[in-house]
């Protein structure tokens, strides 16, 4: 999981604004993902890639955005529309071949709306 | 979709006795369950996983089991030490499908 990284650390951002969220893995990785997590709650799915240039929606995908323009890179930026941003955001990724299921998360971005 | 329930939320244990915190799981085409240890600040780390051919799966002092019929699966600590304190989440994946469904978490406290 060392080889998954997540920038930055702390972001803060103002009502209205997009931002983007990082995240660069050197595990070569086929698939990569993006959680939410809330306090006290569990892992919610955002997007999700398992090829370069193809995504899909997760459970919460209004309100954010992703692009895979190259297997190493899968940046999520939160737009305006997402109504309650702050939260801590999780990088994933993971093989995509038999009995390879195993996703290993980045050190993650906390993001707070002021 | 998948639905996964964890239970407790939260758990506390006296160093040196057994935890353990279960799930269940909605989806029958689930085939592969993981379990994540989280410490706070920090990314969640796999400690074990099973796969639905196995009924139980051991590490030294953590264990998972599974029960396919129930949908349900629980992993287990023994000999419970102060480091062990974090919060724990299983989680399920459906079928032929990558992504994971997680359950809401367990804060394990081990008093010492």
């Amino acid at each position: 999981d060392g080889g998954i990284t997540q920038s930055p650390k702390y972001l803060f951002r103002k009502e209205g604004q997009n931002v983007t969220l990082s995240c660069e893995q050197n595990l070569n990785h086929d698939a990569m993902y993006w959680y939410r997590q809330d306090p006290g709650q569990g892992l919610r799915l955002i997007y999700y890639s398992q090829i370069v240039n193809d995504f899909q929606k997760g459970d919460i995908a209004e309100g954010y955005s992703v692009s895979r323009e190259k297997k190493e890179s899968f940046p999520l930026t939160v737009t305006s529309a997402q109504k309650n941003p702050t939260a801590f955001y999780l990088c994933a990724s993971s093989r995509t071949g038999p009995l390879t299921d195993t996703q290993y998360f980045g050190p993650g971005t906390r993001l707070t709306v002021l | 979709g998948e639905n996964v329930e964890q239970h407790p939320s939260t758990l506390s244990v006296q160093e040196g006795d057994s935890a353990v915190i279960k799930c269940t799981y909605s989806d029958s085409a689930s085939n592969y369950f993981p379990w994540y240890k989280q410490e706070l600040g920090k990314r969640p780390q796999l400690i074990i996983d099973i796969r639905s051919n196995v009924g139980e799966k051991k590490d030294q002092r953590i264990a998972v089991t599974l029960n396919k019929t129930a949908k349900h699966f629980s992993l287990h600590i023994t000999e419970t030490q102060p480091e062990d304190s974090a919060v724990y989440f299983c989680a399920a994946r459906p079928g032929s499908a990558r992504q994971l469904t997680f359950g809401s978490g367990t804060q394990l406290t081990v008093l010492p």
